[in-house]
């Protein structure tokens, strides 16, 4: 069974409007992370966001937050302001279990932003 | 501060040929790995390593060895190239620690022709 989801192949924001980035997860851990990464048209992989399972909080860094609904499963990527820098691959990856460091990633939703 | 280094950037390969994807790492992380991105399919596990001397199979293993001598190097060996394993091929590092973001390599595109 796929361990991350991610339903959404591809997406257009407007410059300067938010975008949402679904993400659905399967564990039955209790403890365990989950990782937002970005991959623009160059290829490399930069990491973004961090929520861990027993964060009351959920994470934000700069203009990316993530909202974290746990009974759901869910891990979605806000990208607030978007610039046309944002158009890129967005990977969700999870990392299972207190002392096991694999992380399984979603199959990536791309994004355009439109000036 | 080069991070994780994978050479070379570009490969060709033959059917049947074998090589070697080299992958180094400056920064003292324990944990190593593998991944390949094809299109649709996000990355997925082929190696990875906990330590110097320790090694085990991810998810899509067939095909590749791995070996880890050092904490710093963990090279990836195609054995006998086939075209299924046409791919952009990533080494990752992290920290033993959940919240440890893995740092990438620039990555290597493989053609197996």
């Amino acid at each position: 069974a796929q361990k991350i989801t991610q339903t959404q192949p591809g997406m257009f924001v407007q410059e300067k409007e938010a975008v949402t980035l679904d993400c659905t997860y399967d564990t039955s851990d209790q403890s365990y992370g989950l990782f937002w990464y970005k991959q623009p048209s160059s290829g490399e992989m930069i990491f973004l966001i961090y929520q861990g399972s027993y964060d009351e909080q959920n994470a934000t860094e700069g203009r990316y937050s993530l909202n974290f609904q746990k009974a759901r499963k869910s891990a979605n990527l806000v990208i607030s302001a978007s610039q046309l820098g944002d158009s890129a691959m967005y990977f969700c990856a999870m990392r299972e279990g207190k002392y096991d460091y694999k992380l399984s990633f979603g199959a990536g939703t791309t994004v355009t932003v439109r000036a | 501060n080069a991070g994780v280094t994978q050479t070379p950037k570009f490969q060709v390969l033959k059917t049947g040929q074998s090589m070697t994807l080299q992958c180094a790492q400056d920064m003292n992380h324990e944990y190593m790995s593998w991944y390949r991105q094809d299109p649709g399919m996000g990355l997925r596990l082929i190696h990875y390593s906990v330590g110097a001397g320790i090694t085990d199979q991810g998810e899509v293993p067939n095909g590749y060895n791995v070996s880890r001598s050092t904490t710093e190097d963990f090279p990836l060996r195609l054995l006998s190239a086939a075209p299924s394993q046409t791919s952009v091929y990533f080494c990752a590092s992290s920290h033993p620690e959940g919240n440890s973001p893995l740092h990438f390599g620039n990555g290597t595109r493989l053609t197996v022709t």
